[in-house]
């Protein structure tokens, strides 16, 4: 069963701070993306990366993926309130069926 | 209306209970994907159209019972459901099956279902 650990499960932080979020497998993958989910939302896309080592940058947010596409960073800096959210990863293996990390769960205090 | 709309927002249902989620997608998307999501749990993939044949069925009971009359609509029929059953219930919609691996899903909000 391919599962992807996500890590950690919770943070907080003042803002201004940087972070980093892990998403890790055992599996390989062809394509992982990254979701973030407001309260009372569903998931929005982020990101998706396909290539080992990819690195990805959206403003303020870095993603990388691993070399040997096992695992996968999202870097935040100079996180800001409107950051906070659950983040979650979702990866396949070549079809269209993404399984998901049990997320991180940020908070970012003003 | 544009995006992944989903109705009712918030359901509160008794076990012996028969409802219905609603969800609707204006993107002219051809794949519609049922999820699950518990606390502390990750997204359970329940169920998937493609072109409104069902592709997957993910073990899911039948007292949960999917239904696709056309590309642009999806419902979930609940029955006789358990309270370990309470969860937010997701709706989420693609380009076409195979292209999530590119453009990814577009979920809707979400129905909040509390079974008592």
């Amino acid at each position: 069963t391919q599962l992807l650990e996500q890590s950690p499960q919770f943070l907080s932080i003042q803002e201004g701070e940087n972070l980093t979020v892990y998403c890790n497998s055992s599996s390989v993958f062809s394509s992982l993306q990254w979701y973030r989910q407001e309260p009372g939302e569903g998931p929005v896309l982020l990101v998706t990366v396909v290539t080992g080592g990819e690195v990805k940058k959206l403003k303020r947010l870095t993603f990388q993926f691993g070399d040997a596409r096992k695992d996968s960073s999202l870097h935040i800096t100079a996180a800001q309130p409107g950051d906070t959210g659950l983040y979650l990863c979702a990866a396949t293996s070549g079809t269209y069926k993404y399984i998901f990390g049990t997320g991180t769960r940020l908070k970012v205090l003003a | 209306e544009t995006g992944v709309t989903q109705t009712p927002r918030h359901l509160v249902m008794g076990m012996t209970n028969k409802k219905s989620l609603k969800c609707e997608q204006h993107l002219g998307h051809n794949a519609m994907y049922w999820y699950k999501q518990s606390a502390k749990k990750p997204l359970e993939l329940m169920f998937v159209y493609n072109f409104k044949e069902q592709t997957e069925n993910n073990s899911v009971p039948s007292r949960f019972s999917p239904e696709c009359p056309n590309s642009s609509h999806l419902f979930l029929h609940l029955h006789t459901l358990q309270p370990e059953d309470s969860a937010l219930y997701l709706c989420a919609s693609s380009q076409g099956a195979g292209t999530t691996l590119k453009y990814g899903y577009t979920f809707g909000s979400g129905t909040r279902l509390t079974v008592v």
